[in-house]
């Protein structure tokens, strides 16, 4: 099966700056990459994915990159704001079934204001 | 997108109950849905594969005839946690799958289950 590694575990950054959480995969087959940020007791919330075939994707704030020889993808969120503050989960899919998700183990990011 | 609930949103049960938690895709016939465990302060592991119309897949480690697994339609999909342990207690979500190659999943807004 996948295995998804995420670092680091904790994060804590002050307002303004930026933060970078990596992930690893072992899957050379996965080809879609999701990113979800969770608040505490609330549903996943997909904030950006990327496919195997692109290797950047932005959206304002929030960009991810892949890395498909190296087997890893990161998530780079600019200018944090307080309400970024949450739990980051990146996840891959299973090289023979596009659609099971398998996710790292987590980032809880604080913002300090 | 996929709007998904699920029922109901926490149970408190006693030990060697069964509990069913309902998923449901409102706005999409989902032919495969999915099912993952959370515990506190840990990552969602996925426990099995939901298919309408068929047996559902289980992750290795997921014991089946413990969490019973049906997909009687389109829009919704159950799972049972049969003779409930304190050990099941956990955060319980499911998710809806668009059936696109590789693409997004939505989830439901879980289901907080303590076994006493």
């Amino acid at each position: 099966g996948e295995n998804v590694e995420q670092h680091p575990s904790t994060l804590s950054v002050q307002e303004g700056d930026s933060a970078v959480i990596k992930c690893t995969y072992s899957d050379s087959a996965s080809n879609y990459f999701p990113w979800y940020k969770q608040e505490l007791g609330k549903r996943p919330q997909l904030i950006i994915d990327i496919r195997s075939n692109v290797g950047e994707k932005k959206d304002q704030r929030i960009a991810v990159t892949l890395n498909k020889t190296a087997k890893h993808f990161s998530l780079h969120i600019t200018e944090t704001q307080p309400e970024d503050s949450a739990v980051y989960f990146c996840a891959a899919t299973l090289g023979y079934n596009f659609n099971k998700f398998y996710f790292g183990s987590g980032t809880k990011l604080n913002v300090k204001p | 997108g996929a709007v998904v609930s699920q029922h109901p949103s926490w149970v408190i049960c006693k030990s060697g109950t069964s509990v069913k938690i309902e998923c449901r895709s409102l706005d999409f016939q989902a032919t495969t849905m999915f099912w993952y465990r959370q515990f506190p302060k840990q990552s969602l592991m996925l426990m099995a594969t939901s298919n309408e119309g068929s047996k559902a897949t289980y992750e290795q480690g997921v014991e089946k005839d413990k969490f019973l697994i049906n997909h009687a339609s389109l829009t919704l999909s159950t799972l049972t946690v049969t003779s409930a342990h304190p050990e099941d207690s956990s955060f319980y979500i499911c998710s809806v799958d668009l059936g696109t190659a590789g693409g997004e999943q939505f989830f439901g807004p879980g289901t907080r289950l303590t076994v006493l």
